[in-house]
Formats: C-alpha cells, sequence, structure tokens
C-alpha cells in the first residue's frame, strides 16, 4: 500500500460525458502527478501540481483539466469523453523534489463506450 | 530529453539473479537514473535510483557504467512476486518533474 488512494477504481460512461476522478496523496507529500496508461501509448505523463499550483504540464489535452484543493487531494475532470480516452489514470505523489521517488495509487479504470 | 534502451523481455528461474539492462547512451552529467517497476494490474512502485555510484537497498542494486552510459538493476534472488514490467528512467535535473516512461522490460519468473 502506496499511501495514496484513487477513487473511483472503476468508471464506465459513455462519449460526450464528463467524469471526475479524485486522488488523495500520501500524508505530508505536497505534491501530486497525474498519469494516464493506455495500451498504445504506454505510461504518460500529464499534469503535476505542488500545493495547490500548477508546476508542470506533459500530454495533457485541453478538454482535461486538473486541481489541487487546499487539503491537497487532487481532481483530474475529463470532459467530451472520447472512446480514446478509455485508458487507466494513476494518480502519484511526493514531496515535490524531482529526485525523490513517486508513489502511486492503484489507479482508476475508465471505460469509454 | 534523453532515451533509454531496455530488452522488451527477459526470462528468470526463481531463487536466481537477474540482471536488468539499460542503455542511456545520450545521458547528461546531471540526470539521475531510476528504476521503477509495475506489477500486474497495479500502479507503478518505485525500485531504486543513483547518479554515478552503486546503489542497494532492500529491493535491489544498480550498477552504473563509469561512463554512465549504461545501468543495470540487479535483483538478487528473483521470487515469483518480481515478475513486473521494468522501467528505466532517466530524471533531468531541474528541467522537469515528470517520470517519462518508456515500454520497459517484461520479466517472467519461472517457478
Amino acid at each position: 500500500d502506496s499511501g495514496v488512494t484513487q477513487t473511483p477504481k472503476h468508471l464506465i460512461t459513455a462519449t460526450g460525458q464528463r467524469v471526475t476522478l479524485r486522488c488523495s496523496p500520501r500524508s505530508g507529500d505536497l505534491s501530486v502527478y497525474w498519469y494516464q496508461q493506455s495500451l498504445d501509448q504506454g505510461l504518460q505523463f500529464l499534469i503535476q501540481y505542488y500545493n495547490g499550483e500548477e508546476r508542470a504540464k506533459g500530454n495533457i489535452l485541453e478538454r482535461f483539466s486538473a486541481q489541487q484543493f487546499p487539503d491537497l487531494h487532487s481532481e483530474l475532470n475529463l470532459s467530451s469523453l472520447e472512446l480514446g480516452d478509455s485508458a487507466l489514470y494513476f494518480c502519484a505523489s511526493n514531496s515535490g523534489s524531482p529526485y525523490n521517488e513517486q508513489f502511486f495509487g492503484p489507479g482508476t479504470r475508465l471505460t469509454v463506450l | 530529453d534523453a532515451k533509454t534502451t531496455q530488452p522488451n523481455s527477459m526470462e528468470s528461474n526463481e531463487e536466481e539473479p537477474v540482471h536488468l539492462p539499460c542503455n542511456h547512451s545520450t545521458i547528461s552529467g546531471t540526470d539521475y537514473i531510476h528504476w521503477y517497476r509495475q506489477l500486474p494490474s497495479q500502479g507503478p512502485e518505485y525500485v531504486i535510483h543513483g547518479l554515478t555510484s552503486n546503489v542497494n537497498n532492500r529491493m535491489a542494486s544498480l550498477a552504473i557504467a563509469e561512463d554512465r552510459k549504461s545501468s543495470t538493476l540487479i535483483l538478487h534472488r528473483a521470487t515469483l512476486r518480481d515478475a513486473a514490467v521494468y522501467y528505466c528512467i532517466l530524471n533531468l535535473e531541474g528541467s522537469n518533474y515528470k517520470l517519462t516512461f518508456g515500454k520497459g522490460t517484461l520479466l517472467t519468473v519461472n517457478p
């Protein structure tokens, strides 16, 4: 158990819909990272937040957005969903240093029908 | 980003040592070498990281070549639980915080 929690575990929805994925970092960690894992693209970094502020952005689509709240939990919002958005979405946390290990949550499996 | 090259798959027998290679010929002087693994149906898990010197922890050892163009993750006694995809990742100093995962090496451990 990494100490990072993600909800829900599974999510099934239809094209065009909007969903919110939630992540609670390990106690004391200020930084949250979001990754997407699909069969064709592998594991890809989406975005990072540090203490409520966006710090780094990766291959995140404009239809996707994220935020980190004062209690440090984070939400990833996916809108206008397409079939290709079906993937595993992982959240990771650490202290914020790029040299410190990232602790990954169990992931949310999103299926878009 | 500097790239890493790993074999697609490797096989080992239980309780034998496993050496997982990684080539990173374009590594820069300030890149850290990180290893993560992903067990089936789980999120990635940190294994070890290093800069220049060899490193040991409870999970594994990391041997880094003198020119730093390659490294080897060593599992001293493989168990069935070590069957996973192992990722070798270069973490660039200060320039970004993301982990750039390649395809990794799928390790199969035979009983």
